[in-house]
């Protein structure tokens, strides 16, 4: 089956460092990747779908320059957390659709654990 | 906005115990996901419903696509302890946004042995 694979699993960092985490779809090619927050004991809030070889289009109140993404390839995604601070500490999840079949339910990373201290 | 309400929020269930939950709309879907997420990782997908009145089964769990499209139940029969988790539904109501999908709030499934 379709796998996504997202690293780091979890990050614990500084406040001000820029943090980096990368989705990829190994067994499958992906025009589009989601990227999802989700605070705990909370539903997945959709940050941004990610479209390959063009901008990212950001939902209502998310910050394009805080949340950067790129999606160079049909195989992965990354998400940039630029100067984070503490409250940007939260799960954040990815998701794929198979090129060409987006009618098909989107497949999810296992997810990435950011800590700002 | 678009919003589903999932229901219940919570469950405390014996080993055994068949559970039902559900989730509704105000807008039509042309797609019904359910997912299971586990602690500290990413959902994982139960069932995919695409056409209205469809019931699938997997396994213990049989989900129904709503007639109305603006509905859809997850049941679990016989549940076991690892049936332990939070189950999402999520709806899609147009594949030319690039399949953008609607979460439920979860429904938290504890089962006591």
């Amino acid at each position: 089956g379709a796998v996504v694979s997202q690293h780091p699993s979890r990050v614990i960092c500084k406040s001000g460092t820029s943090v980096k985490i990368e989705c990829r779809s190994l067994d499958f090619q992906a025009t589009t990747m989601f990227w999802y927050r989700q605070f705990p004991k909370q539903s997945l809030m959709l940050m941004a779908t990610s479209n390959e070889g063009s901008k990212a289009t950001y939902e209502q109140g998310v910050e394009k320059d805080k949340f950067l993404i790129n999606h160079a390839s049909l195989t992965l995604s990354t998400l940039t957390v630029t100067s984070a601070h503490p409250e940007d500490s939260s799960f954040y999840i990815c998701s794929a659709t198979e090129a060409g079949r987006g009618s098909q339910p989107q497949h999810f990373g296992d997810g990435t654990r950011l800590s700002i201290l | 906005g678009q919003q589903l309400n999932q229901s219940p929020q919570s469950m405390f269930i014996q080993e055994g115990e068949d559970v039902s939950m559900n989730c509704t709309s105000s807008s039509i879907f042309n797609t019904w996901l359910w997912y299971k997420q586990d602690p500290g990782e990413g959902p994982v997908l139960l069932i995919a419903l695409y056409k209205a009145g469809e019931l699938t089964s997997n396994g213990r769990l049989t989900a129904q696509f709503g007639i109305t499209r603006k509905d859809s139940f997850l049941n679990i029969s016989a549940s076991i302890p690892s049936d332990v988790g939070i189950y999402f539904c999520a709806g899609r109501t147009n594949y030319n946004q690039g399949g953008k999908l609607i979460f439920g709030q979860g429904t938290e499934l504890s089962v006591k042995p």
